[in-house]
């Protein structure tokens, strides 16, 4: 049964910084694609970033580029994502998705429960 | 990176079908058959429930199908049920390789 158990969300002040991570389980990790996806309290669903199997193509929103990175770790099973510069607007569950290919990935089939950063002096 | 178009709610009586329209450009929707369909309930993680236009995941009913004409996809339910009452959103991947999500429609019954 594919798993993804999302970590490292919390109360944070504006600027600040903040990491994610992704717990994968379930399927066989460097084969996939994977992505951040979050959504803000009442909104609607907003890609934030994508990394293919082999960290060698990455994407992200123009909302985060420059201030947040996006990485993984085969060894560990995990993703990860490195959030910098953090802003109120940033106030969201981040959920971890998983694509159905290594690359490109043109939809998530599997989707970990979220884990909330609310940003916020 | 505007999000697609989706119209807030739709609704019908039971058994009866809904259409939901997802309106995005020819950068996104009108430039790939690479649209999905996701279905959330509250505090819930969305499910995919229709990719690459029209293909259902295992497991997904039947009364759940997808289509797209140029820079709109649809996504309709036939014979509504009481569980399909939920949030819908689409998803694009787009020409720059980057993905946008609409900005989702609530189903519910009349």
């Amino acid at each position: 049964e594919v798993q993804l158990v999302e970590s490292g969300g919390g109360l944070v002040q504006p600027g600040r910084s903040l990491r994610l991570s992704c717990a994968a389980s379930g399927f066989t990790f460097d084969d996939y694609a994977m992505h951040w996806v979050r959504q803000a309290p009442g909104k609607g669903l907003e890609w934030v970033s994508g990394i293919s199997w082999n960290s060698g193509s990455i994407g992200y929103a123009d909302s985060v580029k420059g201030r947040f990175t996006i990485s993984r770790d085969n060894a560990k099973n995990s993703l990860y994502l490195q959030m910098n510069s953090l802003r109120a607007e940033d106030t969201a569950l981040y959920y971890c998705a998983k694509c159905p290919g290594g690359y490109p990935s043109y939809y998530f089939d599997y989707w970990g429960q979220g884990t909330l950063v609310t940003v916020s002096s | 990176q505007s999000a697609l178009t989706q119209p807030p709610s739709a609704s019908g009586s039971p058994g009866q079908s809904v259409t939901i329209s997802c309106t995005g450009t020819s950068s996104d929707v009108g430039g790939h058959n690479f649209v999905s369909w996701y279905q959330q309930y509250p505090d819930k993680a969305p499910k995919l429930m229709i990719y690459d236009v029209n293909s259902r995941p295992s497991g997904v009913s039947d009364r759940f199908s997808g289509s797209k004409s140029g820079n709109t996809a649809s996504l309709t339910i036939s014979g509504l049920q009481s569980e399909d009452e939920a949030d819908y959103y689409c998803s694009s991947y787009t020409t720059s390789s980057t993905h946008v999500f609409g900005s989702g429609t609530r189903v519910t019954f009349l």
